[in-house]
């Protein structure tokens, strides 16, 4: 059965750092796309970050430069560093499972992060 | 980038009603769209990737249609487990984006 749970989320101050990381099991991760999505509160999901099966990231213009996503293989774990937090990346941050040409096919339940003095 | 336009924002219907969604994207996006069902305080689901295949385990009578830059995602007979918000995603090419959702309503 696949399997996705984050945490590290919490309430953070302006200009802050957080890592989020989600642990996953039930597949082969090493090989597999992972991506976060979030949510802020009240509104639509908004992509943030992917990396590929390669190792190759992407990120969304609003997070580049202060988000980085990273993955540990041999603890089938995936990692978002936010840095230079604003209030508008208050949000559940979902970690999901990317197969190209498909989707995010598996999410976890979110972690909250709230950016406020 | 390409922005994904959903509509309507919201509509209400009743059980055994025929539903569809739009989705316009901003430019060609090929077949390269999926569709997410999410149920308030849960994550989202895929229900249809590559504008019409169905994901496994997602009941025949949601079904995709369209290609280039007009997708519609139609529930052929709304069940009270249908009730919901649906967002687009493209995946043509990075940056990804969702569309803004339509919330179903009774």
């Amino acid at each position: 059965e696949v399997q996705l749970l984050e945490s590290g989320g919490g309430l953070v101050q302006p200009g802050g750092s957080l890592r989020l990381s989600c642990v996953t099991s039930g597949f082969i991760f090493s090989s597999s796309a992972m991506g976060w999505v979030r949510q802020a509160p009240g509104k639509g999901l908004e992509w943030v970050s992917t990396v590929e099966g390669s190792g190759a990231t992407k990120y969304a213009d609003s997070v580049k430069g202060r988000f980085t996503i990273s993955r540990d293989k041999s603890k089938s774990m995936l990692y978002l560093q936010m840095d230079s937090l604003r209030a508008e990346d208050t949000a559940l941050y979902y970690c999901a499972r990317w197969i190209t040409d498909t989707g995010f096919d598996y999410w976890g339940q979110g972690s909250l992060v709230t950016v406020s003095s | 980038a390409i922005q994904m336009t959903q509509s309507p924002s919201s509509l209400s219907a009743s059980v055994g009603d025929r539903v569809t969604i739009s989705c316009r994207a901003s430019q060609d996006i090929r077949n390269e769209l999926g569709w997410y069902q999410q149920k308030p305080g849960k994550a989202p689901n895929l229900l249809i990737y590559s504008t019409s295949s169905l994901q496994s385990g997602v009941p025949s009578r949601f079904s995709g249609s369209g290609s280039d830059t007009d997708f519609t995602l139609t529930i052929s007979s709304l069940q009270p487990e249908d009730f919901a918000t649906y967002y687009c995603l493209h995946d043509a090419n990075y940056p990804l984006s969702f569309g803004g959702g339509t919330k179903v309503e009774i």
